[in-house]
């Protein structure tokens, strides 16, 4: 049974457009969100985090927004660049613990 | 570069072989993870270690071994894997266990790609 998911596995965007990229999930029990982002041959890096007490976090093209009533949060990258190009994944941390539950990735490709 | 090293990067590994993957930690990290992710698969958490303790061990088989004889170094033995073993290993650490924090961030490594024939 997967506690997170991203249903959509690709997602390509123009340079300069936005990008938003989706993530679902089902423990009500789970309080923080986080993004990684993985280049090919590098181990995921981490790009920001919510908790649940807000409903957005912002750190310079990139935005986190947090929808507790539809289990549901994105992550929108405004402008994309090239660089962006990457595997995203979301992963969420639960009240009573600190394991990482993750997503399979969603594989972005921002075009110029 | 994230502070954390893996070794090998790439291992090809027969049914019958025993081989280790090494993680090394650069920043002074508590807690140190071993992650394995399968092709189109989320990554599955498999041991974490706290201060060179086990705090956790998710149903792994017991062919998959992990030691962690200091907090800077983590080992995974491996023997008698079978081909649905094969998966990219990912080795994370950081500072304490809660994650709800920047400083409590896992950083991970580049991770060994295991093929087993």
């Amino acid at each position: 049974d997967q506690q997170v998911k991203q249903n959509s596995p690709s997602l390509s965007v123009q340079e300069g457009r936005i990008s938003i990229l989706n993530c679902d999930y089902t423990n009500s029990m789970f309080d923080y969100f986080l993004w990684y982002k993985k280049y090919p041959a590098e181990g995921p890096t981490f790009l920001i985090s919510i908790s649940s007490i807000k409903d957005k976090n912002e750190d310079g093209r990139f935005t986190v927004f947090l929808n507790k009533s539809a289990k549901h949060l994105s992550l929108h990258i405004v402008p994309s660049q090239p660089g962006d190009s990457a595997v995203y994944f979301c992963a969420a941390i639960p009240t009573s613990g600190s394991r990482l539950t993750f997503g399979e990735g969603t594989q972005l490709t921002v075009n110029p | 570069e994230t502070g954390v090293t893996q070794t090998p990067r790439h291992l090809v590994m027969g049914m019958t072989n025993k081989k280790s993957l090494k993680c090394e930690q650069h920043l002074g990290h508590n807690a140190m993870y071993w992650y394995k992710q399968s092709a189109k698969k989320p990554l599955e958490l498999m041991f974490v270690y706290s201060l060179e303790e086990r705090v956790e061990n998710n149903s792994v088989p017991s062919r998959f071994s992990p030691e962690c004889p200091n907090s800077s170094h983590l080992f995974l033995h491996l023997h008698t894997l079978q081909p649905e073993d094969s998966a990219l290993y990912l080795c994370a650490s950081s500072q304490g266990l809660a994650g709800r924090s920047s400083q409590e961030t896992q950083y991970f490594g580049p991770g060994t790609r295991l093929l087993v024939l």
